[in-house]
Parts: structure tokens; sequence; C-alpha cells
């Protein structure tokens, strides 16, 4: 079975600083994507970023830039002078077949 | 890009009772929806598949009698959740994709939170 793994359920950081949220996948296929999606507090998940696996060079989408090792199964978001903005729960999502399959979460807190 | 449109965003119903929440791809022609609940504080779980045309596929544990689903048309996918009861009490939220969309991805309404008295 296909799985997504958040490791870490609270993160912080100083604003204008830099995070790194984690995310580990396993799954059998050899063509899928990948997703992180922020959830703010009022609850519509924003599609922040994705990848596609056969790509090896790494998404990027303004601040926001993810560190894909295939080999490794490893997914990482990677955020940017972090803004206020930005406080949210982000998911890690991993597809194939049409089908999303969710990490837990990362509570991320923004700390002016 | 892609919008769905989900409705109503909140409702309050008595104990008993069916409530009809609607997502609809604004933009955009939906031939599979999901239709997944989330806890608080917890990731989104998914309920069923809607197939425009055909029965839902719902995931284990899922009560299809409880939720029924109906894909009548390529942009309105509708979950009803029947004789309702408090620990249906939750958020639901639809999703679809763009199959014609260059930018591969899953589009989300606003979600729908249920709360049964």
């Amino acid at each position: 079975a296909q799985t997504v793994t958040q490791s870490q359920p609270e993160m912080s950081v100083q604003e204008a600083e830099t995070v790194t949220l984690s995310c580990t996948y396993d799954t059998s296929e050899s063509d899928y994507y990948l997703f992180w999606y922020k959830q703010p507090p009022s609850r519509q998940m924003i599609l922040v970023i994705r990848q596609e696996a056969y790509k090896q060079q790494n998404a990027t989408e303004n601040r926001f830039s993810v560190n894909f090792q295939k080999a490794a199964k490893s997914f990482s978001l990677k955020i940017s002078d972090s803004q206020l903005g930005d406080a949210a729960m982000y998911f890690c999502a991993s597809d194939s077949n049409y089908q999303l399959i969710w990490g837990a979460g990362t509570k991320l807190i923004i700390k002016p | 890009g892609a919008v769905v449109s989900q409705h109503p965003s909140w409702v309050i119903c008595k104990s008993g009772t069916s409530v009809k929440i609607e997502c609809r791809s604004l933009d955009f022609q939906a031939t599979t929806m999901f239709w997944y609940r989330q806890f608080p504080k917890q990731s989104l779980m998914l309920m069923a598949t809607s197939n425009e045309g055909s029965k839902a596929t719902y995931e284990q544990g899922v009560e299809k009698d409880k939720f029924l689903i109906n894909h009548a048309s390529l942009t309105l996918s509708t979950l009803t959740v029947t004789s309702a009861h408090p620990e249906d009490s939750s958020f639901y939220i639809c999703s679809a994709r763009d199959p014609l969309s260059a930018n591969y991805g899953y589009t989300f309404g606003s979600g729908t939170r249920l709360t049964v008295v």
C-alpha cells in the first residue's frame, strides 16, 4: 500500500527565516506525482507545489522549493523568507492512479 | 485555473434529518470527483470517488447508505448525509481534477462544516 509520512507534527520559524518540512513516501509505481498543499485557518486546500517523479529537476514556485530525492523517496518542502501568511497546516501527498495519498500534516507557526 | 465550488459552507441540522452538499466544477468537466472527511487537526480521509454516470466507489468502512453520492453530470456531484447523527458532524471537502489541464493537479472546494444537533 502507498503511504506518505510527515514526521513533524509542528514546526516553528522566525519571520523572514527559512524552514524545511519533511515528507517521505512509499510507492511501487514508476510514474507518479507529489504535492504539497497548504491549509490555512479558512480550511481551503491550496496547492503549493507539485513534482513529477520522472523529472529530476526540483520544482520551484517563488519562495517555495522542494528537495526531491527519488531513490530515498523523500520530498521535503523549503520555504524561504517565511511570512506571517505562511502559517498553516501543510500536507504532503502522492498521486498515482488518480488518487491522492495524504500525510498527517505539519502545522507551521510563524513567529513575528 | 480550475475552480471547484462547494455549497453550503456550513450547515446545522437536527439529528435524524438529511443534508445535501453540492460540489460543482465551474470551468471544466470533471468525470471524477472525490469526497473527503476531515476531523479537527487531522488529515483528509477519502470517503468515496464519484464517477459521472456510474456508481460511486466507497472506501472501506464508509457506509454507502448513509453517505449517498450522486454524480449526474460532468459538473456536479452531491453528497447526501442521510439520517444524520451527531457523530456525522465533521468537515467535508470535495475535490476534482481537470483532465484537460496541462498542469496536473487537484482543485478543492472550500469545504462544508456540518454540525448535527
